[in-house]
């Protein structure tokens, strides 16, 4: 069962600029989470989406968006970046069972920005 | 307060060595409790979860949860070389839709 996939692995982009960071989920998988890690601040959430619809959110600004597909892909956008959102994007894909939720995540991608 | 304190460490052992890795958190409305290990420049890998109060073994891996004293748990026995990676704990709530709240995770590192 293949896992998370997330694209692109690695990018640089200049202040100001916008980025589109993708993932794809763990086939079956509805709930993708993303999630923003730096040295600094650790691993934070970012946003949750469920059959298209965001679920949760988390307490970053409004140029960090996001969006899910009919197939559960997902994708998440930064707008004028910010030499501050240089960090880990992670996505995550959450198997819901009886015995709780798991979450599995990607293997991230590595945004720097210059 | 932060919601989840780790010791960032390092944690530095010999091979062979059992490792505690802990975690405190002070929301009381976590109900999940997990264990990620990250290896340098790779995504969280999940190790193990427990629901609620008590312990679940998996292998060399034990994870324990005291919820009364909000402290939570993750032994390594015969601790590997390969173990050397930073470990995070993230809690979350009973609801399906909340999400994990990560400590700043634990490097360790296993001498051979």
């Amino acid at each position: 069962k293949a896992g998370v996939t997330q694209t692109p692995r690695y990018l640089i982009k200049t202040r100001g600029q916008q980025v589109t960071l993708s993932c794809s989920p763990i086939s079956g998988h509805r709930s993708v989470s993303w999630y923003q890690q730096t040295p600094g601040q650790g691993l934070q959430f970012l946003f949750e989406y469920f059959s298209e619809t965001q679920r949760n959110k988390g307490n970053f600004p409004g140029r960090f968006s996001g969006r899910q597909f009919s197939n559960s892909r997902s994708e998440m956008n930064v707008s004028t970046l910010e030499l501050g959102d240089s960090a880990l994007y992670l996505c995550a894909s959450t198997s819901e069972g009886a015995s709780g939720n798991t979450i599995y995540f990607g293997e991230g991608s590595w945004l720097t920005v210059v | 307060q932060k919601e989840v304190e780790q010791d960032p460490g390092p944690l530095s052992v010999p091979e062979g060595a059992i490792v505690s890795l802990n975690c405190t958190y002070s929301n009381s409305a976590f109900q999940y409790f997990m264990w990620y290990r990250q290896y340098s420049r790779k995504g969280p890998e999940l190790l193990m979860y427990t629901y609620s109060s008590g312990n679940k073994e998996d292998g060399r891996f034990t994870a324990q949860v005291d919820k009364s004293s909000k402290y939570i748990s993750l032994f390594i026995r015969d601790s590997q070389p390969s173990d050397s990676a930073t470990y995070l704990c993230a809690p979350r709530g009973l609801s399906g839709n909340t999400p994990l709240v990560f400590g700043k995770g634990t490097r360790l590192s296993v001498i051979a």
